[in-house]
């Protein structure tokens, strides 16, 4: 299974932009990028997806690098409603995605 | 919305006893999953279901077993508990397109002593 690398941790203040990387070097020509995040006591939650252009939703928006080896995750305006483990998955069919720990993002007010 | 609903948020059982994880979804959703999450390890994939009295294993399934009679039920069993199955256990569905990915329940905190 392709596996993504994160980091542990990161912080922002509120009401600024996020910028949320994520690298997967052997994604697959398949592989759908998927992001989910996790708020305090709750299960996860479907963020956004995509496979080789950008994409935007009311949440956040989705940056995919053109060698899709690597891709960013945006919140325009953090909120502290936006505290949460984010993961970064890859897959095509959802009994092989692979959470791994995801970045832990801590929004200051 | 798609509701996923755990029939409990917390439960304490003890060693040997045989427990019952209930997942209940509302939207005719094709595929549910069970999860376990624990610190440091991410969530693992314990077992699926594409349909009814249909499953297949996760990437661990020891100790587990599961249950679909209806399209809207997956069951989770512990059929003998252990101090070592003490964690998170979600539950997530998603429809036959899967392009709007998974929705997940609450979670159920289970605690073996």
């Amino acid at each position: 299974d392709a596996k993504t690398t994160q980091p542990n941790s990161m912080e922002s203040n509120e009401e600024e932009p996020v910028h949320l990387p994520c690298n997967h070097s052997t994604i697959s020509g398949t592989d759908y990028i998927h992001w989910y995040r996790q708020l305090p006591s709750q299960g996860p939650e479907y963020v956004i997806h995509g496979l080789t252009s950008n994409v935007n939703n009311r949440m956040a928006s989705l940056a995919i690098a053109e060698d899709r080896k690597s891709s960013t995750l945006i919140l325009h305006r953090a909120t502290l409603r936006d505290a949460a483990v984010y993961y970064c998955i890859l897959g095509y069919n959802f009994n092989k995605f692979y959470f791994g720990s995801g970045t832990k993002l801590n929004v200051k007010p | 919305d798609v509701k996923v609903t755990q029939s409990s948020r917390y439960l304490v059982k003890r060693t040997g006893e045989k427990v019952f994880l209930e997942c209940v979804q509302d939207m005719d959703h094709e595929n549910m999953f069970w999860y376990r999450q624990d610190p440091g390890l991410g969530l693992r994939l314990i077992y699926f279901s594409y349909d009814v009295k249909m499953k297949e294993k996760g990437d661990i399934p020891e100790g587990y077993s599961v249950s679909r009679e209806k399209k809207e039920r997956f069951s989770l069993i512990l059929e003998s508990a252990s101090t070592n199955q003490t964690s998170m256990y979600l539950c997530a569905t998603t429809d036959s397109s899967q392009i709007y990915g998974y929705t997940f329940g609450s979670g159920t905190r289970l605690t073996v002593v």
